[in-house]
């Protein structure tokens, strides 16, 4: 299937500090990528959906001006936790579909764990 | 609102002890149902796809199938490297659909030799 691949894997920063995370489609072009977010023994939570040469689209309740999404290219997202906060310790996960669409497999990245001190 | 609900939460079976895993979903025009795995620290790796009522697909010990209100992951005579949390998610069709999936709680997995 399609690789989709997350840089940095795990990161410790310190509260206040900018942390960003890279998500490339390695052998694919992806218009369209989707950041999820995990928290310990549950389940995904989709963050946003991100368009390429557009804004990101936020799911109710998530903080666009905290988490900072850019989708420059067809092939890399980016997602930017600013003044990150011990709360925003969590598994962060990327996808993306093959050509874009909007149908047909999801693939995820290996996932970024991020822990604030 | 679009919801999955998977059941059970937790699962442990001998070895060779087949079962079934259930994923209910509402959903407003089903786009696709996926089943996913995942291991502890790693992301969701794509399992199956199905589209209709009826559909099945199967990959080696695993058979997916779906019905109007929900999907079952079938396990035959399991070993332990299937132990993993089996991820279910839904993609809801109608205006404005842009592709996201909405994931179910999971179901955890554990397999003893």
């Amino acid at each position: 299937g399609a690789v989709v691949s997350q840089h940095p894997s795990r990161v410790i920063c310190k509260s206040g500090t900018s942390v960003k995370i890279e998500c490339r489609s390695l052998d694919f072009q992806a218009t369209t990528m989707f950041w999820y977010r995990q928290f310990p023994k549950q389940s995904l939570m989709l963050m946003a959906t991100s368009n390429e040469g557009s804004k990101a689209t936020y799911e109710q309740g998530v903080e666009k001006d905290k988490f900072l999404i850019n989708h420059a290219s067809l092939t890399l997202s980016t997602l930017t936790v600013t003044s990150a906060h011990p709360e925003d310790s969590s598994f962060y996960i990327c996808s993306a579909r093959d050509g874009g669409g909007f149908t047909g497999e999801l693939f995820f990245g290996e996932g970024s764990r991020l822990t604030v001190l | 609102e679009d919801q999955v609900t998977q059941s059970p939460e937790a699962l442990r079976l001998q070895e060779g002890e087949s079962s079934s895993l259930n994923c209910s979903y509402t959903v407003s025009g089903l786009r696709g149902l996926f089943w996913y795995r995942q291991d502890p620290g790693k992301g969701p790796e794509f399992l199956f796809t199905l589209y209709s009522a009826g559909e099945e697909k199967e990959k080696e010990r695993l058979k997916a199938t779906l019905t109007k209100k929900e999907s079952f992951l079938h396990i035959t005579a399991p070993k332990p490297e299937d132990s993993a949390t089996y991820l279910c998610a839904v993609q809801a069709g109608g205006s404005g659909n842009t592709g996201k999936l909405i994931f179910g709680q999971g179901t955890t997995l554990q397999v003893k030799p």
